[in-house]
């Protein structure tokens, strides 16, 4: 079956560690994004990739990571230095051009303890 | 940037009643609006869109309007059933697939 994969679902992260969060596609598309989702603000852009080893940032992209190595994979990591981090992630793919609508993963949730 | 804004933040209706969900948005070169429908601990779905040469599209119980002229379309779900209850959001598209989004509506459709 086509479609995107995160993983883990649940993420449990100390202060002042970093976490990376895993996004797979088998969709063929080129664009991938990340989004923050908290409750009452909607989804927030953090970072996006229109093609492999490019990635431009987003609304949010302070105290976040991305690469894209692989048109399949587009990896999150969540540093230290990123106040807040207690949020629902979601990770996203689409086609160029067209104004082709997203397909989102299942996401996850990130809680710091 | 591209604003939207989305209204109400809940919206609470009787089985079978209309439910209708607002959106703004400020750039007028935005061309595409989706609506998503996201459950507990999903992803969002998407369950219509409407691009900018169209005023009107219809699925089935669900209906989207655009008004460019006012910057602002909808979304309309008739004969709602309980299982419309999710939280639903509007986006606009300004180019590149890069879409922003508003802050969602959770509806709730009473049995």
């Amino acid at each position: 079956d086509g479609g995107i994969t995160q993983s883990p679902k649940y993420l449990f992260r100390k202060e002042g560690q970093n976490v990376t969060l895993s996004c797979e596609q088998n969709l063929n598309h080129d664009a991938m994004y990340w989004y923050r989702q908290d409750p009452g603000q909607g989804l927030r852009l953090i970072y996006y990739s229109q093609i492999v080893n490019d990635f431009q940032k987003g609304d949010i992209a302070e105290g976040y990571s991305v690469s894209r190595e692989k048109k399949e994979s587009f990896p999150l990591t969540v540093t230290s230095a990123q106040k807040n981090p207690t949020a629902f992630y979601l990770c996203a793919t689409s086609r160029l051009g067209a104004n082709y609508g997203y397909t989102f993963g299942s996401g996850t949730r990130l809680t710091v303890v | 940037g591209e604003n939207v804004e989305q209204h109400p933040s809940t919206l609470s209706v009787q089985e079978g009643d209309s439910a209708v969900i607002k959106c703004t948005y400020s750039d007028s070169a935005s061309n595409y609006f989706p609506w998503y429908k996201q459950e507990l601990g999903k992803g969002p779905q998407l369950i219509i869109d409407i691009r900018s040469n169209v005023g009107e599209k219809k699925d089935q119980r669900i209906a989207v309007t655009l008004n460019k002229t006012a910057k602002h379309f909808s979304l309309h779900i008739t004969e709602t059933q309980p299982e419309d209850s999710a939280v639903y959001f509007c986006a606009a598209s300004l180019n590149f697939n890069k879409f922003y989004f508003g802050s969602g509506t959770k509806l709730n459709v009473k049995p």
